[in-house]
């Protein structure tokens, strides 16, 4: 079951410059997406979260961009830190099924000083 | 800030054991959900509740598995007899009353369970 994809297993991205992560699902009826991070042996964390009535939401350093047409999300980090460093999960779910959680397989973003 | 706490952290078990994971939820929360990562892999969705029954459920949560809220405060999974697949990270996460936006899940730290 691959409903919701990170193809890029690692990223590595130099202290203040942008780290895009990138989020592809396969399920239209996906109403709501989110961005977790997470540490080895700790739960994921929130980070931030999109409705899928919105193109485009924004909190502090952390956007995330909505491309509903081309099932297409992503995160943006600017400036990075390397305490962002972490894994990076999108999730995603549908109001009408009980708003379960799918995730993908997380990236793991390596902010170097 | 609120947080969704669980316990234990680790639990090492023989297989066949029956093992209780619990949870304590963010107070004004009324979805609860279980989760787990086996190793290396995604985290995967086990089972939802709301209004004190399942909501949804996966294949993975076979009647091996049950869920409760003994005590209308914690929220616990069982195992009745645990396998060896049965090793994984367990997460609880925690979700307050819906509105037409969908709200947030909220997760705990997990308990890493092993079954030898």
């Amino acid at each position: 079951d691959q409903q919701v994809k990170q193809n890029s297993p690692s990223l590595s991205v130099q202290e203040g410059r942008i780290s895009i992560l990138n989020c592809d699902y396969t399920n239209s009826m996906f109403d709501y997406f989110l961005w977790y991070k997470k540490y080895p042996a700790e739960g994921p964390t929130f980070l931030i979260s999109i409705s899928s009535i919105k193109d485009k939401n924004e909190d502090g350093r952390f956007t995330v961009f909505l491309n509903k047409s081309a099932k297409h999300l992503s995160l943006h980090i600017v400036p990075s830190q390397p305490g962002d460093s972490a894994v990076y999960f999108c999730a995603a779910s549908n109001y009408n099924q009980g708003g379960k959680l799918i995730f993908g397989q997380g990236t793991e973003l390596s902010v170097k000083p | 800030e609120p947080e969704v706490t669980q316990t234990p952290s680790h639990q090492v078990t023989q297989m066949g054991q029956e093992v209780i994971l619990r949870c304590v939820p963010i107070s004004n929360h009324l979805y609860f959900y279980w989760y787990r990562q086996i190793l290396g892999q995604k985290v995967e969705f086990l089972v939802s509740f709301y209004n004190n029954e399942i909501s949804e459920k996966s294949e993975i949560f076979d009647d091996q598995f049950s869920v409760e809220r003994p005590d209308g405060s914690n929220f616990t999974l069982k195992i009745r007899s645990t396998k060896l697949e049965d090793s994984a990270m367990y997460f609880c996460a925690t979700k307050a009353p819906t509105s037409y936006y969908q709200e947030t899940q909220y997760f705990g730290p997990g308990t890493r369970l092993l079954v030898l």
